[in-house]
């Protein structure tokens, strides 16, 4: 199985700051690498697909990039609304894995 | 609007059984390939289960290989897991997800996702 490692495990930021949170997979992935959004008692939320493809709808603030095992997330400027845990997903192989989750707080 | 909407949890003890199911609307059913993914209260997600848009491709992670089956029936937009042999370890939120794709498999993601069901397992 492919394992995904995610750092930090959570932030302290401020609104208007750049974010980047790291997605490590175990082994090459390619670019098949999606980020979520889930903020709390809500399901997550498609931000990301192919790594560096923004999901419809999603502001132009997120962005992610990187190929191969090593992929980010960025936040260009934090807003509110951004607080939330942000979760890196393969789908290369069956099982499907996630990463552990990154807690971005004030 | 796309929208999923699982039913089913509850409390189980373990070694029992419990059904969940997810109503589907607003997009083709049949289209898409769906997912499991479960949540421990304030864990990460993990991928349970898919199966493709016409049931002959299905895919379990190792933690609930031969205890859990998945199954679909397009003509009710419905997408069903059957979990036997339940631990305390399954405790959690399970949600449906939409996939991409038809078919499970490399490159796809979940654009659309319920709000999900808790299953505990107590004695």
């Amino acid at each position: 199985d492919i394992q995904m490692t995610q750092s930090p495990s959570s932030l302290s930021a401020s609104v208007g700051d750049r974010v980047t949170i790291t997605c490590r997979a175990s082994q090459s992935i390619s670019n098949f690498l999606n980020w979520y959004q889930q903020k709390p008692g809500k399901a997550p939320k498609l931000l990301i697909y192919a790594a560096s493809s923004l999901q419809s709808g999603v502001p132009s603030s997120f962005s992610g990039s990187g190929s191969g095992t090593d992929f980010t997330l960025t936040i260009s400027s934090l807003q509110p609304e951004h607080f939330a845990t942000y979760y890196c997903q393969q789908t290369y192989s069956i099982p499907l894995t996630f990463g552990g989750g990154t807690k971005v707080e004030i | 609007e796309v929208q999923v909407v699982e039913s089913g949890g509850g409390l189980a003890q373990p070694g029992r059984s419990l059904r969940l199911s997810c109503a589907a609307s607003g997009f083709t059913f049949d289209d898409y390939a769906m997912h499991w993914v479960r949540q421990t209260p304030g864990k990460a997600l993990e991928w349970v289960s898919g199966i493709s848009w016409n049931s002959a491709s299905i895919g379990y992670a190792d933690s609930v290989k031969g205890r859990f089956t998945i199954s679909r029936d397009n003509a009710k937009n419905s997408l069903y897991l059957q979990m036997n042999s339940l631990r305390a370890e399954d405790t959690a939120f399970y949600y449906c997800a939409k996939d991409i794709f038809l078919i499970t498999g490399t490159g796809s993601f979940f654009d659309s996702w319920g709000q999900g069901t808790l299953v505990t397992v107590s004695s």
